[in-house]
């Protein structure tokens, strides 16, 4: 079946640094969405990117989806102390799955 | 306020003795679905619901029942516990067709001992 590998598992940066978080499936999807998860909480969805090379700007977050519409990253500028959690991609499969990846958690060190 | 209630939020049990996780949307979405997640994971699909008597199975269905009689319930059955399904469960619910936005539930902790 479809698989959604996401990378880094863990990414530690000072306040102020950059992160970007990748998500890889093994088939094409047809659209990605993203979430993110605050410690001890539940997943909240940000954002979802349905076209070919879709770029999307949420302030400091850069949502992208590859050509081949099997990919897709995650880019936060200047990180905060607020963007602490862990980020899951989720990729559709066939009529009404979500295939989750596995998650990056960002801790952000002041 | 717009909402999906996830009862209880943590449960302890002991193996074989049987227990409901309910779940309801106030939001009228079609689409209800259980996850589980552990650690380095993510969250793995349970089963899913298009509509009131739809169900199918998502990833990882063994040991589990669920029921879709009212379009706003969708219950989480575990008949026989056993100690492999100590997780956090997430319920989740959304519109289907366009933004298929995932609402989730605050989650239930469950200890199998």
């Amino acid at each position: 079946g479809q698989q959604v590998m996401q990378i880094p598992q863990y990414q530690h940066v000072q306040e102020g640094e950059d992160f970007t978080t990748y998500c890889n499936s093994s088939t094409t999807l047809s659209n990605i969405q993203w979430y993110k998860q605050r410690p001890g909480g539940h997943p909240v969805f940000l954002i979802q990117l349905v076209k070919s090379g879709e770029v999307k700007k949420q302030k400091r977050l850069t949502f992208q989806f590859g050509e081949a519409k099997k990919n897709s990253s995650l880019h936060i500028t200047a990180t905060q102390t607020t963007d602490v959690g862990t980020y899951f991609c989720a990729g559709r499969e066939g009529a009404y799955k979500y295939i989750f990846g596995t998650g990056t958690r960002l801790k952000v060190l002041a | 306020e717009a909402q999906v209630t996830q009862n209880p939020r943590y449960l302890i049990t002991v193996t074989g003795k049987k227990l409901t996780v309910t779940c309801s949307q106030n939001m009228n979405h079609e689409y209800m679905s259980w996850y589980r997640q552990d650690p380095g994971l993510g969250l793995r699909q349970i089963y899913y619901s298009m509509n009131v008597e739809v169900t199918d199975k998502g990833d990882v269905p063994e040991g589990y029942k669920v029921s879709r009689k009212e379009k706003r319930n969708f219950p989480l059955i575990l008949e026989s516990p056993s100690p492999n399904q100590t997780s956090l469960y997430f319920c989740a619910s959304s519109f289907w067709g366009g933004n298929e936005k995932l609402f989730f539930g605050s989650g239930t902790q469950l200890s199998v001992l």
